[in-house]
């Protein structure tokens, strides 16, 4: 069975750095052709992809998010971390990852998500 | 960055009606789109990629076509656990970009 699941702080400050884990069972970040994306979702709004990681640690970004986001991966423990820098109230969403299928070119397994919140 | 536009915004329908939601993007993505179906409170869940192909455990009543900037998903019977919000999402240049919904309701 795989399964995703997020995990990070529920409310951050204006201007402070978010880091979210992302841990998975059931799949190895090593396989070819895999990888693990992030996308958000502001309340009662659309999903927004913000990045992804590829089994060979390539990555990419959101363009209108780049200068603010960094995924990185540890294979050995089934996680992935992404930081959001200078968070900002308009960030306020849930957070999923998902698995990504390079064969697929979709998500195809996601996390339930986790809530953020930026508020002072 | 190629946008992804979605019609209708909000589609109202009955149990056994064929419905159609569209995507159109900004540029041609090939056959790069994938559809997803999404509940309140829950995470989304793909339902077909690479436009047309039905993902594993997704009943044959949903189908999708298209190719370049215009697809479409087709629910040929409405059941009533279809009543959902539906997005697509596209691939270009390793960037993806999701439409902004498509939330199906009960007519």
């Amino acid at each position: 069975q795989i399964t995703l699941k997020e995990s990070g702080p529920m409310l951050v400050k204006p201007t402070q750095t978010l880091t979210l884990t992302c841990t998975f069972s059931g799949f190895s970040l090593s396989a070819s052709g895999l990888g693990v994306g992030w996308v958000r979702q502001p309340p009662g709004k659309a999903l927004e992809w913000l990045a992804l990681i590829y089994w060979d640690d390539n990555k990419r970004y959101s363009p209108s998010l780049k200068s603010r986001l960094t995924i990185t991966k540890d294979t050995s423990k089934n996680q992935v971390v992404l930081r959001m820098t200078n968070m900002d109230p308009v960030d306020t969403a849930t957070y999923f990852c998902a698995r990504y299928g390079s064969g697929k070119v979709a998500f195809d397994i996601w996390g339930q998500g986790t809530m953020v919140t930026v508020s002072s | 960055d190629i946008q992804m536009t979605q019609s209708p915004s909000t589609l109202s329908a009955s149990v056994g009606d064929r419905v159609t939601i569209t995507c159109r993007a900004s540029q041609s993505i090939s056959s790069w789109l994938a559809w997803y179906q999404q509940k309140p409170g829950k995470a989304p869940k793909l339902l077909m990629y690479q436009a047309s192909t039905l993902e594993s455990g997704v009943p044959s009543r949903f189908s999708g076509s298209g190719s370049g900037t215009e697809f479409t998903l087709t629910i040929s019977s409405l059941q009533p656990d279809d009543f959902a919000t539906y997005y697509c999402q596209q691939y270009n240049s390793y960037s993806y970009t999701f439409g902004q919904g498509t939330k199906l309701e009960i007519k």
